[in-house]
């Protein structure tokens, strides 16, 4: 299957700092990508859907300013999380897709995020 | 390494049972997740397994086995709209999550 790569693996910033996880597929050009928070033991919580080149569709409850969904090219999308709290501390995965409504989603490793 | 193995395809039929088989082998282990994906829609969850035995919700139930390193989810009186993929993840001891291809389920009258 297609490869999507998700760096940092793990990050531990401090409280009031930002953070940038990146979200590449390697192999396919991804016209669509989800960003994920997962907290430990629960379920994936879709936070935002980006298509390349437009501006993301954040999920309700999910604050646009604080989260910032960059989707420049087919490749890549970045997540900043920004003016991070302890509260932000979770687990991020992201997944792409191709373009077509059956297309496949592939996901990332993830992200932790540890915000101290 | 790491890696998660489950079928590519299954078939069955309405109102019938499936059973999808998930194997893993992860650094570590924190846990199994069950989803499930429409075409074209981002996925739900199912089911999550972090001790030994069978969880049942409904008509879907997950089992595990950690010293086998093997789940299964149950799918019970199939319906025409459980016809989707469904994927199996692995959560290793970083938190990182492995994922299976998943399995596409389709579901015949």
């Amino acid at each position: 299957g297609a490869v999507v790569s998700q760096h940092p693996s793990w990050v531990i910033c401090k409280s009031g700092t930002s953070v940038k996880i990146e979200c590449r597929s390697l192999d396919f050009q991804a016209t669509t990508m989800f960003w994920y928070r997962q907290f430990p033991k629960q379920s994936l919580m879709l936070m935002a859907t980006s298509n390349e080149g437009s501006k993301a569709t954040y999920e309700q409850g999910v604050e646009k300013d604080k989260f910032l969904i960059n989707h420049a090219s087919l490749t890549l999308s970045t997540l900043t999380v920004t003016s991070a709290h302890p509260e932000d501390s979770s687990f991020y995965i992201c997944s792409a897709k191709t373009g077509g409504e059956t297309a496949e989603a592939f996901f990332g490793q993830g992200t932790r995020l540890t915000v101290v | 390494g790491q890696n998660i193995d489950q079928p590519t395809e299954m078939t069955a039929t309405e109102g019938a049972i499936v059973q999808i088989n998930c194997t893993y082998q992860t650094s570590g282990f924190n846990g199994l997740f069950w989803y499930q994906q429409h075409a074209g829609e981002a996925p739900t969850f199912l089911s999550y397994n972090v001790l030994d035995g069978l969880e049942e919700k409904g008509r879907f139930s997950s089992f595990l086995s950690r010293s086998k390193g093997y789940s299964y989810l149950l799918l019970k009186e199939l319906q025409m709209k459980d016809s989707a993929s469904y994927l199996c993840a692995a959560m290793d001891s970083n938190y990182q999550l492995i994922w299976g291809a998943g399995t596409k389920l389709i579901i015949k009258p």
